[in-house]
């Protein structure tokens, strides 16, 4: 089974920008592994903030945006809000199966 | 608006067979994936397995000997079966459109002796 692998924690100012990354074992992560991105907050279920690479949801925040960079996905947050402390996973396609990465921690401080 | 309920038992003794429910309502079974996605106390996020709305399953490989998704499109319902747990399954568990940003409440399911 391919490994997903994540930043296991970020640390970004409030008003700040940071990009996570999401790289895969296999090789370079392309549009065909259909990259999601979620948050999940403490005690919450997941949410859905990116889907196939560059996608957003309509309550998605304007200041999330998907891409491919450098071989991996790429989760960038410009303008980070103090409710943006949370823990994001990258979700990849493998022909038929999906593999999470292990998640990284932000925290906005 | 589309919303998922789930259900379950939240106990289980090692080597049951664990068993959830998941029931659509506001929306159609039709043209979309409905997964199941877990997350183990102090660990990520688990993508379990999805089954299509013409019924053809996806299952992660290391759990594959063990899960089975159905679903009964008239009840507009999906289930998660998982047999012969042990504590290593004790997670909260997730039903989802997560395409669709739809998600359930989570049920946690606890393997203990």
């Amino acid at each position: 089974q391919a490994v997903v692998t994540q930043e296991p924690s970020l640390t970004v100012s409030p008003g700040g920008s940071v990009t996570l990354t999401c790289g895969s074992s296999t090789g370079a992560v392309t549009s065909g592994h259909y990259p999601y991105w979620f948050r999940q907050k403490p005690g919450q279920a997941p949410r859905t903030l990116i889907y196939d690479t560059t996608n957003k949801h309509s309550w998605t925040p304007a200041r999330f945006s998907g891409s491919l960079l450098g071989g991996k996905a790429a989760l960038t947050l410009s303008g980070a809000q103090p409710e943006d402390e949370a823990e994001y996973y990258c979700l990849l396609f493998y022909s038929g199966a999906r593999v999470f990465g292990g998640g990284t921690k932000l925290t906005v401080l | 608006q589309v919303q998922l309920q789930q259900w379950g038992a939240g106990l289980l003794k090692p080597s049951e067979t664990l068993s959830l429910t998941c029931a659509v309502y506001g929306g159609s079974f039709s043209g979309y994936y409905w997964s199941w996605i877990r997350r183990p106390p102090g660990k990520g996020l688990e993508w379990i397995g999805e089954i299509s709305h013409s019924g053809s399953t996806y299952y992660s490989p290391s759990l594959k000997s063990r899960v089975t998704i159905s679903l009964d499109t008239s009840k507009n319902q999906f289930s998660l079966k998982l047999s012969s747990v042990t504590a290593a399954d004790t997670a909260i568990y997730y039903c989802a459109r997560y395409g669709g940003d739809y998600w359930g409440q989570g049920t946690l399911v606890t393997v203990s002796s």
